[in-house]
Order: C-alpha cells, then sequence, then structure tokens
C-alpha cells in the first residue's frame, strides 16, 4: 500500500524566516507527488507536484519542492514566509496501480510576527 | 466565476435525519470526487466518478450514496445522519481519469454538525 508520512504536525516559525515541511512516503515504485494547500476554512489547492524530470519544483507563492527517491522524500521549503502562509499542508502521492491520492496528515504552518 | 462550487457551506442537524449535498464544476472535467476531512484534518476519498460512472467505492457506509446526474455534477446523499458522520466534506475535480496525473481542484466545503 502507498503511504505518506508528515512528520510534523505543526511548524512554528517567525515572518520572513526559511521553513521546510517534510514529507516521506513508502513505495517501491515510480510516484507522482504532490504538495496542497488549505487556508484557514477553504478548500485545498495545488502548490506543486512532482510527476518526472527535474528533481526540483517550484510552485505558486515563492514554494518549492525537492524530490528524493533514495531517501523517498518529497520535502516543501519556502527561503522567507509571510504571515499569509498560515495554513494547513498536505502531501499526497499516487502511485501505479492505485486509482486514488493517499494525503499525509497535514502539517500546520504558523507564522508569527 | 467558482470552479468548484457546493451547497451549502454549513449544515447543522439532529441524529436520524436525512440530508443532501450539492457539488458542480464548471471547468468541463470527467472526474470528480467526494473527500471527507474529520476533526483532525486528516483527508479520505469516499467516492470518485468518471462521465456519471462510480470509479472509485471506498469502504464507505451504504448510508452515504452520490449521485451523478450529469458530468458537471456529483451530489451526496447521506440517511440516518450519525454523530460520527460530522466532518467537513470535499468535492473535487480532475481533468483525467482518477489515478492520473492530474491536479485535482477542490470546492469550499461543507461543514456537517450532526447533533
Amino acid at each position: 500500500a502507498q503511504s505518506v508520512t508528515q512528520l510534523d504536525s505543526q511548524v512554528p516559525v517567525f515572518e520572513e524566516a526559511p521553513v521546510e515541511l517534510r514529507c516521506n512516503y513508502s513505495s517501491s515504485v515510480s510516484v507522482y507527488l504532490f504538495w496542497y494547500v488549505q487556508y484557514p476554512n477553504q478548500g485545498l489547492q495545488l502548490l506543486l507536484k512532482y510527476l518526472s524530470g527535474s528533481t526540483l519544483v517550484k510552485g505558486i507563492n515563492g514554494f518549492e519542492a525537492e524530490f528524493n527517491k533514495s531517501q523517498t522524500s518529497f520535502h516543501l521549503r519556502k527561503p522567507s514566509v509571510h504571515i499569509s502562509d498560515t495554513a494547513e499542508y498536505f502531501c499526497a502521492v499516487i502511485g501505479p496501480g492505485y486509482s486514488t491520492l493517499t494525503f499525509g496528515k497535514g502539517t500546520m504552518l504558523l507564522v508569527s510576527p | 466565476d467558482t470552479a468548484v462550487s457546493q451547497t451549502p457551506k454549513y449544515l447543522v442537524t439532529q441524529m436520524g435525519n436525512d440530508k443532501s449535498i450539492k457539488c458542480e464544476q464548471n471547468l468541463g472535467h470527467d472526474t470528480m470526487y467526494w473527500y471527507k476531512q474529520d476533526s483532525k484534518k486528516f483527508l479520505k476519498i469516499m467516492f470518485s466518478y468518471n462521465n456519471k460512472e462510480l470509479i472509485i467505492n471506498e469502504t464507505v457506509p451504504n448510508r452515504f450514496s452520490p449521485k451523478s446526474p450529469d458530468k458537471a455534477h456529483l451530489n451526496l446523499h447521506i440517511n440516518s445522519l450519525e454523530l460520527g458522520d460530522s466532518a467537513v466534506y470535499f468535492c473535487a475535480s480532475s481533468q483525467g481519469r482518477t489515478g492520473g496525473r492530474d491536479e485535482q481542484y477542490f470546492g469550499p466545503g461543507t461543514r456537517l454538525t450532526v447533533t
């Protein structure tokens, strides 16, 4: 079965500091990986995705993620966060033979002044 | 123009009642989904439809019945509501068939509270 582990349930940071949200997945075959963001009381929105090719993926709002096959990780980074980045971030995976996305349990990013 | 819309946004009802949540997408997508997000924010697929055909039906109680009158609409009807059904329900859509690499577009969610 495919699974996703988001190691941190909550990450508090100060505004303009860098941040990394960690995501590890389990799969013995190639996968597609996604990061979604959920702002308070809203639906999910795609930040970025890895399908193939370059392992460094750039997304919206200055976020980027690096796919590391050997470590089965897809960590999300931003060099300088804003208050408006406060939200829940979900990592998701889908692999061959699976019909649906599997989401991690989410990481709440709390940005304070 | 809202891409994926859901109504109602909030739904408060008593145990034993029957309720429906409606979803519409104006993106021309072929596949639509229902997800349940519990109080711990965990998101789990419930159903998936492709061109009005049921593709995915995860282990969801029979009290939940999706209906897709056309490929732009996917409604969720819930019979005999229970306390454990309290959650936020999200509708989503994607261009490709379930299991593909396409982005899913989510609606704003319906917060269901069963008392």
